[in-house]
Order: structure tokens, then C-alpha cells, then sequence
């Protein structure tokens, strides 16, 4: 079974400060991917970041960077740069190939974002 | 244009009623899926569907039946609607179906069930 655990509910961050959030999973597959989701108050689920397990070099996209560790099955999203429109709740989620791929996701951590 | 659109965006029922919530990607995907997030925000996927055959079903009452009429769309019909149906249901596709790709999702249909 895949669990993903997402342990800060609410983060704070003032606009143009960096903020990290913690994800860890659990799978004993080799194959595997990790994704980070962000939902803005519209509802709207965006992808954010994709991490392929097999590749050793942590993904980047713009101002969203993960921290990979795969020995501790560490997954985590940092923020550089805040900005207003940053603020959303964030969704840890792995897939793996037993589970077809399945999306399971965390329990998400809001994240508001300070002027 | 819009990737994957649902609609309606909003229903507000009664209890015991039947509704349907549509769903239509133009994205030329294979796979489609449909989501619950409760009310903790927590997201489980229901359905899977493959060029409209079905791949996924989680442990889902039998209320709930999707309907595939062609690989773009993917309607999620629920009968006999209760309290606890309440809760924002989201439809995604991707590429591809028994691989990791990306999935894209619409925008979501909050249902109320008073």
C-alpha cells in the first residue's frame, strides 16, 4: 500500500520568503513518482513539480524545487521567492506501477502567503 | 481553451435524488478519472477509465456509476443521493493509461446534498 503523509496542516510565509514543505511516502517499489499539486481558493488542481524516482536529480520548475531523498522517502516542496499568488493548499502524491499508477495523495498543507 | 471542463460547477440536491455531473477533456488523452475530496480536503480516486473501458473502481457504493460514451468524456452518474455524497468531485485524464503521466484535472463540481 502507498501512504503519503503530509505533517504541517497550515504554513505561513511572509511575500518573498522561502517556505518548505514536508512531505514523506512509503512504498517498497523501485518505480515509482512523486508529485507536488497545488489548489488556489478557485479549486482548481495545477501540478506543480513531477519527480521521477529513478532520477537522482532533484526536479525544478521556477521557483518550486523539491528536495528528493530517497532513502528516507522524503519528498519536499520548497518555495523561493513567495508570492501572493502562491497561497493555496499543497498535495503531496506518489504513484506506483503495482497500483496502476494510482494517484494517492497526502492530506495537503495550506500555505498563506504574507504581504 | 479549456483542457478538462465539468459541468455544473455547482449542485445543490436533495437527498434521495439522482444527478449526473459531466466531464469532457480536449486534450486527446486515453485515460480519465474521476476524484472525491471531502470535506477535509482529503482526495481518493473512484474511477479510472481507459478509452471507455473501465480500469479502476475503489471500494465506491454501487450509486455511483460512470459512464464513458466516448475516451473524451467521462459522466459520473449517482443515484439515490445521500448526506455524506456531499463533497467537491473532480474529473482528470492523462495520456495514457498504466503509466505515470502527468494528470491534468477540471475544475471541479462542489455537490450538496441537503
Amino acid at each position: 500500500a502507498q501512504t503519503v503523509t503530509q505533517s504541517q496542516p497550515e504554513m505561513s510565509v511572509q511575500e518573498a520568503e522561502t517556505v518548505t514543505l514536508s512531505c514523506t511516502y512509503d512504498t517498497s517499489e523501485s518505480n515509482y513518482y512523486l508529485f507536488w499539486y497545488k489548489q488556489p481558493p478557485s479549486r482548481q488542481m495545477i501540478l506543480v513539480i513531477r519527480q521521477e524516482a529513478y532520477k537522482q536529480q532533484n526536479a525544478t520548475e521556477n521557483r518550486f524545487s523539491v528536495n528528493f531523498q530517497k532513502a528516507a522517502k522524503s519528498f519536499s516542496l520548497k518555495i523561493s521567492d513567495s508570492q501572493l499568488g502562491d497561497t493555496a493548499m499543497y498535495f503531496c502524491a506518489s504513484a506506483v506501477r503495482s497500483n496502476d499508477y494510482k494517484l494517492s495523495f497526502g492530506a495537503g498543507t495550506t500555505v498563506t502567503v504574507r504581504a | 481553451d479549456t483542457a478538462v471542463s465539468q459541468t455544473p460547477k455547482y449542485l445543490v440536491t436533495q437527498m434521495g435524488n439522482d444527478k449526473s455531473i459531466k466531464c469532457e477533456q480536449n486534450l486527446g488523452h486515453d485515460t480519465m478519472y474521476w476524484y472525491k475530496q471531502d470535506s477535509k480536503k482529503f482526495l481518493k480516486i473512484m474511477f479510472s477509465y481507459n478509452n471507455k473501458e473501465l480500469i479502476i473502481n475503489e471500494t465506491v457504493p454501487n450509486r455511483f456509476s460512470p459512464k464513458s460514451p466516448d475516451k473524451a468524456h467521462l459522466n459520473l452518474h449517482i443515484n439515490s443521493l445521500e448526506l455524506g455524497d456531499s463533497a467537491v468531485y473532480f474529473c482528470a485524464s492523462s495520456s495514457r493509461q498504466g503509466v505515470a503521466d502527468t494528470q491534468y484535472f477540471g475544475p471541479g463540481t462542489r455537490l450538496t446534498v441537503l
